[in-house]
């Protein structure tokens, strides 16, 4: 069946970039998806890549995918304190299914 | 333009009470999905909507869970009864196009 990993935990200090790893096993995805969650709020969409480019650059984000090692990555340039939360990686068309999610740490 | 709006945010019930959680979507928005998120975990799908049609609800338990979104709009979830393991936040969300989800707050239920 469908399955999303990611690392639990990330500490990253103020200024530097922060880079959330997710590999993921169906194939047949049209997007994948990061989302961000901050304690006791929803999930908010961050960005989504189409299954046919290998990058999408939004302001401080980068996503990558590698669909050959079906590998997608969230970098975020210059982290910030508000940058602290819980990101998701999801594929799949419907239903979307998540990863366990990546908790972010950022150190002042 | 408003989001996702879901009442209540948080619930404290009995085992073996019933409880019943509502979701508004954002205006325009087809389809209205119920997830389900345990702690430390991401969100799980229980159901689906496409206007007023439950189209995947394969994974909603349905001897104790039961929805309905009768004019298209806004949804209703109920749990009746409540089990200790029902202890969780439920997410709703709402998409135009399938590719896009924006979630509402959750509702945080507890079960005690």
């Amino acid at each position: 069946g469908e399955d999303v990993e990611q690392s639990l935990f990330l500490s990253v200090r103020e200024g530097d970039s922060s880079v959330i790893n997710c590999t993921y096993t169906d194939s047949s995805s049209t997007y994948l998806y990061w989302y961000k969650q901050e304690p006791g709020a929803g999930l908010q969409l961050l960005t989504y890549i189409f299954s046919n480019m290998d990058m999408k650059q939004d302001q401080r984000l980068t996503v990558l995918l590698n669909k050959k090692d079906k590998h997608l990555s969230l970098r975020i340039a210059d982290t910030q304190t508000g940058d602290s939360a819980i990101y998701f990686c999801a594929e799949g068309n419907t239903p979307l299914v998540f990863g366990k999610g990546t908790r972010l740490s950022v150190i002042a | 333009e408003a989001g996702v709006v879901q009442s209540p945010r948080y619930k404290i019930i009995e085992k073996k009470q019933p409880v019943a959680f509502w979701c508004n979507p954002i205006s325009g928005h087809n389809t209205l999905y119920w997830y389900l998120q345990n702690l430390g975990q991401g969100p799980e799908l229980l159901i689906r909507y496409e206007n007023e049609e439950a189209v995947d609800d394969s994974q909603l338990p349905k001897d104790r869970f039961s929805a309905e979104r009768l004019k298209g709009v806004d949804s209703t979830l109920k749990i009746q009864p409540a089990e200790l393991g029902d202890s969780a936040v439920y997410l709703c969300a709402s998409s135009s196009e399938n590719y896009e989800q924006y979630f509402g707050p959750g509702t945080r239920l507890t079960v005690t």
